[in-house]
């Protein structure tokens, strides 16, 4: 199964501060992979696919980057309906697995 | 707009067999894409269960394969989930999604809200 290791596992920022969550991949998976919002009680939100496109619908201060190993997310201007866990995901190969998350906390 | 929505008992007794069933709004499952499930164990991170094609083709975890299965009723437009001889481990946040395959996308691109199973006596 491929690992997803997820850094750092929780942050602390404020609204308005430009955040980058970091995702690498035990081994190469091109550009499969899937960023998620989750919030309690929430359905959870598909933000990024392929590793740089945005879901429709998403707001624009949301980006994703990388390939191979090493992915990133982030959220430029951090609005207060930001705050909430995101889980990246790979969809490389069967199982599909997820990253372990990390929660961004207003600080 | 899709929506998706889970139902079923939340609590479940050991070595009895878990169902969920999911109902999906706005969208026709025959229409395509794969419907699946995905479970988050209290504390822990997210695990995927499984989907299935609207016609039929599978794809399982290997860890749980022997215990799950997950079937679709496109006359009622909701798919289900069947986990058999539970344990505590299964305790968890079910959540039912749709997955779509498309070499574009190849992500779960819709959610439920998921529904809390308990696995106790």
């Amino acid at each position: 199964d491929i690992q997803l290791t997820q850094s750092p596992s929780s942050l602390s920022a404020s609204v308005g501060d430009g955040v980058t969550i970091t995702c690498r991949a035990s081994q190469s998976i091109s550009r499969y992979l899937n960023w998620y919002q989750f919030k309690s009680g929430k359905a959870p939100r598909l933000l990024i696919y392929g590793g740089t496109s945005l879901q429709s619908g998403v707001p624009s201060r949301f980006s994703g980057s990388g390939s191979g190993t090493d992915f990133t997310l982030t959220i430029s201007n951090l609005q207060p309906e930001d705050f909430a866990t995101y889980y990246c995901q790979q969809s490389f190969s069967t199982p599909r697995t997820f990253g372990q998350g990390t929660k961004v906390e207003m600080k | 707009q899709v929506q998706l929505q889970e139902s079923g008992p939340g609590l479940v007794r050991p070595s009895e067999t878990l169902s969920l069933s999911c109902v999906v709004s706005g969208f026709s499952i025959r229409n395509g894409f794969y419907w699946g499930w995905i479970r988050q164990p209290p504390g822990e991170g997210l695990e995927w269960i499984g989907f299935m094609y609207h016609s039929g083709a599978s794809y399982y975890n290997p860890s749980l394969k022997s215990r799950v299965s997950i079937s679709i009723d496109t006359s009622s437009n909701h798919f289900s989930l069947r986990l058999t001889s539970v344990t505590a481990a299964d305790t968890a946040l079910y959540f039912c999604a749709r997955y779509d395959s498309s070499v574009a996308v190849d992500a779960f691109d819709v959610w439920g809200q998921g529904t809390m199973v308990t696995v106790s006596s």
